[in-house]
């Protein structure tokens, strides 16, 4: 099985930082990374899908990028409403998610 | 309004089954790639079963051999059935949707999600 693995697992940042997400994968998975919010007690929501594809309607300051083994979600100018847990999700094989990263207000 | 609703989770003693249901409105479930996922308290998704458009499934390791996933095309509705149920498949379930890959590379995106129903597995 393909593991995932995000880092940081939390992170803390200001209304208007700009933060980055890794999530590395255990083999290459080409370009088959997709990200999700989560907030919480609901269900994830898509924001970007085969690494750089935003999702419709999902704000611009949300972009992926990577390939292979190494990708990237970066939110710039985080407002309030993106204080959220973020998961990768590989779909080369099967579907594994990451663990997950909590974006916290500093 | 396109949505999912799932419903029948509940509290099952260990080695007891359950049947979970999703309802779908607004599109056609035979459609799309539809999933279940589900998540421990307080831990992160992981991926349960699939059933593609075509009715080909495919299972979790964790769940192989306990967990059948199915579809009422009539009913536009999916199906958990989880058998043999143990204290580490408490969690909240929730039906997903993908669109159909089948002429396209399948990234297997979930873009619509339900709100979940709990299973608690414990005596």
């Amino acid at each position: 099985d393909i593991q995932m693995t995000q880092s940081p697992s939390s992170l803390s940042a200001s209304v208007g930082d700009g933060v980055t997400i890794t999530c590395r994968a255990s083999q290459t998975i080409d370009n088959y990374l997709n990200w999700y919010q989560q907030k919480p007690g609901k269900a994830p929501k898509l924001l970007i899908y085969a690494t750089s594809s935003l999702q419709s309607g999902v704000p611009s300051r949300f972009s992926g990028s990577g390939s292979g083994t190494d990708f990237t979600l970066t939110i710039s100018n985080l407002q309030p409403e993106d204080f959220a847990t973020y998961y990768c999700q590989q779909s080369f094989s099967t579907v594994t998610f990451g663990g997950g990263t909590k974006v916290e207000i500093k | 309004e396109v949505q999912l609703v799932e419903s029948g989770g509940g509290l099952i003693q260990p080695g007891g089954s359950l049947r979970l249901s999703c309802a779908a409105s607004g599109f056609t479930v035979s459609t799309y790639y539809m999933s279940w996922v589900r998540q421990s308290p307080g831990k992160g998704l992981d991926w349960v079963s699939f059933i593609y458009s075509g009715g080909s499934t495919y299972y979790a390791d964790s769940v192989k051999g306990r967990f059948t996933i199915s579809r009422d095309n009539s009913k536009n509705t999916l199906y958990l059935q989880m058998n043999s149920l143990r204290a580490e498949d408490t969690a909240v379930y929730y039906c997903a949707r993908a669109p159909d890959c089948r002429t396209t590379s399948c990234y297997f995106p979930f873009d619509l999600w339900g709100h979940g129903t709990m299973v608690t597995v414990s005596s």
